[in-house]
């Protein structure tokens, strides 16, 4: 059973940093691309980052691009977003997410159960 | 960016009813669109893929068509449990992947 689960939300101050942490089971983590999308309180989804299964490609979101670092550890299963200079307008549920990814297209097949970001002071 | 546009935003229907939720792109995205069913405090869950193929373990009352720009989620006998917000996504760009607004479907 492929479960995917987040660690490492909670409350910073603006313009702080934090680290998510997803831990991956039931499939082949290094065979698969793997995506953070969020979802703001009251909102919908929002895609913010990709990184291949090598963990060679990675792309992001304008709004995050030079602030957030995606990563993954393919000997433990694992998959990181590094967010710095934290924003009021980051605060979200950030959901790990699988992906069938292809030359042209693909889909998210399975997502986390979402860690709480809350960006105030 | 791609930009995919839902609609509507809302609806009201009762259990028994057929619902037809539309997504437009801003651009002719071949048949890259996916869409998800999110229930109340949960994660969102796959339901159709690539248009019109569903996902499996979706029940067959679930069904997607379109291409090109346009493009429709149907809902046949919606049951209790189908009351939730649904969100295309298309996938034609390698990044970023982009969602629809979302669209609410409530009990009338």
């Amino acid at each position: 059973e492929v479960q995917l689960v987040e660690s490492g939300g909670g409350l910073v101050q603006p313009g702080g940093s934090l680290r998510l942490a997803c831990a991956a089971s039931g499939f082949k983590f290094s065979s698969y691309s793997m995506n953070w999308v969020r979802q703001a309180p009251g909102k919908g989804l929002e895609w913010i980052s990709y990184i291949s299964g090598t963990g060679l490609t990675s792309a992001y979101i304008a709004s995050v691009k030079g602030r957030f670092i995606i990563s993954r550890d393919n000997a433990h299963n694992s998959l990181f977003l590094q967010m710095n200079s934290l924003r009021a307008e980051d605060t979200a549920v950030y959901y790990c997410t699988r992906d069938r990814r292809f030359p042209r297209g693909g889909y998210i097949d399975f997502w986390g159960q979402g860690a709480l970001v809350t960006v105030s002071s | 960016d791609i930009q995919v546009t839902q609609s509507p935003s809302s609806l009201s229907a009762s259990v028994g009813d057929r619902v037809t939720i539309t997504c437009q792109a801003n651009q002719t995205i071949s048949n890259f669109l996916n869409w998800y069913q999110q229930r109340p405090g949960k994660a969102p869950q796959l339901l159709i893929y690539t248009a019109s193929s569903l996902q499996t373990g979706v029940p067959s009352r679930f069904s997607g068509s379109g291409s090109g720009t346009d493009f429709t989620l149907t809902i046949n006998n919606l049951q209790p449990d189908d009351f939730a917000t649904y969100y295309c996504q298309q996938s034609f760009s390698t990044a970023p992947w982009t969602f629809g607004q979302g669209t609410k479907v409530e009990v009338k």
